[in-house]
């Protein structure tokens, strides 16, 4: 049983690169979230669909970061261009997106921009 | 008042003995409480979760215990464990939008020998 898959696992990249994160959500779960973890501000989310439909992107930091899901299979997070201050980790998590399922997330991304 | 607040950051327990979570919330509109566990370098997973028509909720050594009026829940995990040795997130989210979950910062648990 697959449980949400992200990769790459870890990223290293250099200030002003674009970075793409990525994220197969469970077969049937029709919700997707995107969270940052950071010591400072612990997990933020960042931004969530439903039905493959962007529901929520309040917390996208800026037009830097964008997230798309073409497909209920797939998603992506975009970070363009990357700065130190976006080294985190980043989780992709899925639900079945009724009532209070819970969230499955995958193992994360560590994104490193030096 | 989206806030949901944690503590302790960081809790030594030795083995055998009870560990304890508090959080607090501002947002009234909160109904649906679930605790996250968090491995090292894997995310974090349900633990236990609770809804405001009940005060306690038990599952095997992990208790919620909830005060509606004072807008506090804590989680308590008896016998504690080196196996518990983890990373605890309280969360909170409202009737609308059930799925957008606030996180507490996190209380890493150290269970020791």
């Amino acid at each position: 049983d697959a449980g949400v898959i992200q990769s790459p696992r870890h990223e290293v990249t250099e200030m002003g690169q674009e970075v793409t994160l990525r994220c197969k959500p469970i077969s049937g779960h029709n919700s997707l979230f995107w969270y940052r973890q950071t010591m400072m501000r612990g997990l933020e989310l960042l931004i969530y669909f439903n039905n493959n439909v962007p529901i929520d992107d309040s917390g996208m930091p800026e037009d830097r970061f964008s997230a798309k899901m073409p497909n209920a299979s797939f998603s992506t997070l975009k970070i363009q261009p990357s700065e130190p201050r976006d080294s985190a980790v980043y989780f992709c998590a899925s639900s079945l997106g009724n009532g209070y399922s819970p969230l499955h997330f995958g193992n994360g991304t560590r994104l490193t921009v030096t | 008042q989206q806030q949901v607040k944690q503590s302790p950051q960081s809790l030594i327990v030795q083995k055998g003995g009870i560990s304890i979570i508090n959080c607090a919330y501002e947002n009234t509109a909160f109904d649906y409480f679930p605790w996250y566990q968090q491995f090292p370098g894997k995310g974090p997973a349900l633990l236990i979760a609770i809804r405001p028509d009940v005060s306690e909720k038990k599952e095997g050594r992990f208790t919620i215990s909830f005060n509606k009026s004072a807008k506090q829940f804590s989680l308590h995990i008896m016998d504690s464990q080196p196996g518990d040795s983890a990373t605890y997130f309280c969360a909170a989210s409202p009737v609308q939008g059930a799925q957008k979950l606030v996180f507490g910062q996190g209380t890493r648990l150290t269970i020791n020998p």
